[in-house]
């Protein structure tokens, strides 16, 4: 069964603060590790695929990387913008549903 | 390009009555996903389906909750006789066939409210 694990559950930040979201993961072959973006009351907004260890991928503040046992959402020089809840997912070969951990609720202070 | 579409946004049942979310995907894409989110916990997978085909109902509770994609219209995801621990949001999602990509893109949510 996929299992993913991420942590912090909670994370406060200064603006200009960097920091790192882990997301652990166990999967029966890889098809690929999503990152989402969810802002309360509002569906999980796509940022990242990554499907092999040493892929990066950055937009904006956010960079992700990947190895074979877990990712991390690198978030350089937050805004308060910033402030949501970050979710990892992964998705096995043979399966197309993804599996998602509880999630990083990350608030940037002005 | 509008993204997946999902209504009613919001509902609220009295207990006993049904529920009927709807989803409409992305333009060209031609698998759904329903997945449900309790309040203060993680999405949770219900089901996959390609039109007219249920593919993985692995997450779906066994008795009062369906769903079905028909070949014309939209996604449903149907909830009978409906409890209090029903309530929560449902997400809607789509992906493209796997030639084109399998990320999945979310719809903004339905929340259901049982009284």
């Amino acid at each position: 069964e996929d299992q993913v694990t991420q942590s912090p559950e909670a994370l406060r930040l200064q603006e200009g603060e960097s920091s790192s979201l882990n997301c652990s993961y166990t999967v029966s072959g890889l098809r690929g590790l999503f990152w989402y973006r969810q802002d309360p009351g509002k569906g999980p907004e796509f940022l990242f695929t990554l499907y092999s260890a040493g892929e990066e991928k950055e937009k904006e503040r956010l960079k992700a990387t990947l190895t074979k046992k877990e990712s991390f959402l690198h978030i350089t020089a937050p805004k308060p913008e910033d402030s949501a809840t970050y979710l990892c997912a992964v998705q096995g070969t043979g399966r197309r549903a993804l599996t998602f951990g509880s999630g990083t609720r990350l608030q940037v202070q002005p | 390009n509008a993204g997946v579409m999902q209504n009613p946004r919001h509902l609220v049942r009295r207990r006993g009555q049904e529920a009927r979310l709807r989803c409409s995907p992305m333009k060209g894409h031609s698998h759904v996903y329903w997945y449900r989110q309790l309040p203060e916990e993680g999405l949770k997978f219900m089901v996959y389906l390609q039109k007219e085909n249920i593919i993985d109902e692995s997450g779906m509770p066994k008795e009062r909750f369906s769903a079905e994609f028909p070949k014309e219209g939209p996604s449903i995801l149907r909830i009978q006789q409906v409890v209090r621990g029903d309530s929560a949001a449902y997400f809607c999602a789509s992906s493209p066939d796997s030639l084109s990509g399998n990320t999945i893109y979310f719809g903004e949510g339905s929340w259901l409210t049982v009284v």
